[in-house]
């Protein structure tokens, strides 16, 4: 069974770099046909792709949060690290991450985590 | 970057509707776009892959057409357990996007 959790704090101040991490179970970091992602959503708001990382080490950022944004993965762990810096309370949100799937050229996110709910306050 | 603008951004219906919402990329995408299934409070879950694969698992009366630019998620006959919020994403290249959700209630 594949499963993905993510961990952090739930609260961070602003200025601060958010750190989160997303433990994966069930398969590889090395398997050429997946990937890990990050995606978040505030509250009642739409999703947002924030970065991929795949079993190459290949990354790809969203343009509009590339210069704060750094992910990595520890594959002796299972675990994928996304760093945000310079918080601001508008990146309060839900942070998922997901499992990217690789089939005949597509891929799509499958499974999901069950999100961490951050705020980011004072 | 690509931009996905799905429509409507809400939609209320009954229990054995069947229902369409549409989802238009602002370039062209071939068929590399997804559909995801969110209830409140849950993470979401993939419906349809490739704009037409339906994954494993999903019932049979939910369905995706379209490429290009142009794509579309059709629910046949509406089950009270999919009154929920639907999005589209693109996977077109090292990039990828959202639409901003259509929202399901029941009438």
């Amino acid at each position: 069974q594949v499963t993905l959790k993510e961990s952090g704090p739930v609260l961070v101040k602003p200025t601060e770099t958010l750190t989160l991490t997303c433990a994966v179970s069930g398969f590889s970091l090395s398997n050429a046909k997946m990937g890990v992602s990050w995606i978040r959503q505030p509250p009642g708001k739409a999703l947002e792709w924030l970065a991929h990382i795949f079993s190459n080490d290949e990354k790809s950022y969203s343009t509009s949060l590339r210069s704060r944004l750094t992910i990595s993965r520890d594959t002796s762990k299972s675990q994928v690290v996304l760093s945000m810096t310079n918080m601001d309370p508008v990146d309060t949100a839900t942070y998922y991450c997901a499992r990217i799937y690789l089939h005949s050229g597509f891929n799509w996110f499958d499974p999901w985590g069950q999100g961490i709910l951050l705020t980011v306050s004072s | 970057d690509i931009q996905m603008t799905q429509s409507p951004s809400s939609l209320s219906a009954s229990v054995g509707d069947r229902v369409t919402i549409t989802c238009r990329a602002s370039q062209s995408i071939s068929s590399y776009l997804n559909w995801y299934q969110q209830k409140p409070g849950k993470a979401p879950e993939v419906l349809i892959y490739a704009a037409t694969s339906l994954q494993s698992g999903v019932p049979s009366r939910f369905s995706g057409s379209g490429s290009g630019t142009d794509f579309t998620l059709t629910i046949s006959s509406l089950q009270p357990e999919d009154f929920a919020t639907y999005y589209c994403q693109h996977s077109h290249n090292d990039q990828c996007s959202f639409g901003q959700g259509t929202k399901l209630e029941i009438k």
